[in-house]
């Protein structure tokens, strides 16, 4: 079955330090892959989508993630994280043209001033 | 951008009611709309894909005669949770497919006592 692995569940950092999160999807063929982010009480935002080219994504708000294909991942990642950063993170795929999205189980990102 | 407008955001009914949640897309037509299903500190479970005009597609262990669907417009779609229980009490968020990919609403909060 399809599925969508986020590992990290939870992540704390400090202000500046580097984040990444990681994300694995089931099986190959072709793949859509998002990333979203959910702050406290809003709701769902896109950071940013492959969907081909560059395997290496700029989005929103300094992030950017980086499709490798041989290893079914497409990590998250920020050089230097904000307390603002401080939300809920979801990966999530669709395949072959579906427009069924799978998302991860997410991982809540705590910044500590 | 492509904007989808999600009622109630919150609502508590009682055991055995019926309750009907609203997804309008404001500045385009969604031909696709996706219900989730979010439980606390889970991630969002796609409970059925609905398409304007024909019946709506459920998930696997989505029981379609207690979660109606109606897709009548190509700006409306809404999901009724019938004789609603307890176990029913989650966040639903309703989701429309556009051009470069998603865009969801601000989610439904239902609490059934």
């Amino acid at each position: 079955a399809q599925s969508v692995s986020q590992h990290n569940h939870h992540v704390i950092l400090s202000e500046a330090a580097s984040l990444e999160l990681g994300c694995n999807y089931s099986y190959g063929g072709t793949v859509n892959l998002f990333w979203y982010v959910q702050y406290p009480g809003q709701h769902l935002q896109l950071l940013l989508k492959y969907f081909s080219g560059d395997p290496l994504v700029k989005g929103i708000k300094g992030f950017e993630a980086e499709f490798i294909k041989s290893k079914f991942s497409f990590n998250l990642r920020k050089p230097s994280v904000q307390w603002s950063d401080t939300a809920e993170y979801f990966c999530a795929v669709s395949w072959d043209s579906s427009y069924k999205l799978i998302f991860g189980s997410g991982t809540r990102l705590l910044v500590r001033p | 951008g492509a904007v989808v407008s999600q009622h109630p955001s919150w609502v508590i009914c009682k055991s055995g009611t019926s309750v009907k949640i609203e997804c309008r897309s404001l500045d385009f037509q969604a031909t696709t709309m996706f219900w989730y299903r979010q439980f606390p500190k889970q991630s969002l479970m796609l409970m059925a894909t609905s398409n304007e005009g024909s019946k709506a597609t459920y998930e696997q262990g989505v029981e379609k005669d207690k979660f109606l669907i109606n897709h009548a417009s190509l700006t409306l779609s809404t999901l009724t949770v019938t004789s609603a229980h307890p176990e029913d009490s989650s966040f639903y968020i309703c989701s429309a497919s556009v051009g470069y990919g998603y865009t969801f609403g601000s989610g439904t909060r239902l609490t059934v006592v």
